[in-house]
């Protein structure tokens, strides 16, 4: 089974700076799509950025960027000019293009310092 | 342009006591999910469903029980309520469609029950 590991559970940035958060993956699969999940205090779970596994260009969504490394089986997030509101816990998670559901990580809480 | 809606969004249970937390969604998808929450672990899924009438265990079913008679609806029942299952429940739904797997999940707002 696949299985999903964020090794950082607390991270912490000074507002304006770039924070990377790490994720890394299990799978013998060679078809999948990888996501980035923020969650605020709010609890609503918000997608940050996806990435499918046959594309060899990192996703960008404005200050937020990934660095996907297939043979290695790593997929960081990378939060340029962090701003107060970026503070929340951020899932890693991974989606088979043939299985049915999702696997997350275990999640970073990131805070951000004014 | 309601997306998935959860109800309720907060609960506290005495033990033994049952309760149906609430799920619809109105983007026709096919595949529906139950997961819970719990600090430092997550989210684990407990059921699944593909379409209306097919439901499947994930990986912490016990304890819980799920229908599908609509596409819309997918209610998930806590009988005997434990406080092991105490936690915070969300439920999504996806497009089932390969070409479509890549947009995710859409997720409701969560249920934080308690059982106490």
């Amino acid at each position: 089974a696949q299985t999903v590991t964020q090794s950082q559970p607390e991270m912490s940035v000074q507002e304006a700076e770039t924070v990377t958060l790490s994720c890394t993956y299990d799978t013998s699969e060679s078809d999948y799509y990888l996501f980035w999940y923020k969650q605020p205090p709010s609890r609503q779970m918000i997608l940050v950025i996806r990435q499918e596994a046959y594309k060899q260009q990192n996703a960008t969504e404005n200050r937020f960027s990934v660095n996907f490394q297939k043979a290695a089986k790593s997929f960081s997030l990378k939060i340029s000019d962090s701003q107060l509101g970026d503070a929340a816990m951020y899932f890693c998670a991974y989606r088979s293009a043939v299985q049915y559901d999702m696997r997350f990580g275990a999640g970073t809480r990131l805070t951000v310092k004014p | 342009n309601a997306g998935v809606t959860q109800t309720p969004k907060f609960r506290i249970l005495k033990i033994g006591q049952s309760m149906t937390l609430q799920c619809t969604q109105d983007m026709n998808h096919n595949y529906m999910y139950w997961y819970r929450q719990d600090p430092g672990m997550g989210l684990k899924l407990i059921y699944y469903s593909v379409g209306a009438g097919i439901t499947d265990k994930g990986e912490v079913p016990n304890g819980y029980n799920v229908s599908r008679s609509t596409t819309e609806d997918f209610p998930l029942r806590l009988e005997l309520a434990a406080p092991s299952q105490t936690s915070v429940y969300f439920c999504a739904s996806s497009y089932s469609r390969d070409r479509d797997r890549r947009q995710g999940y859409t997720f409701g707002s969560g249920t934080r029950l308690t059982v106490v």
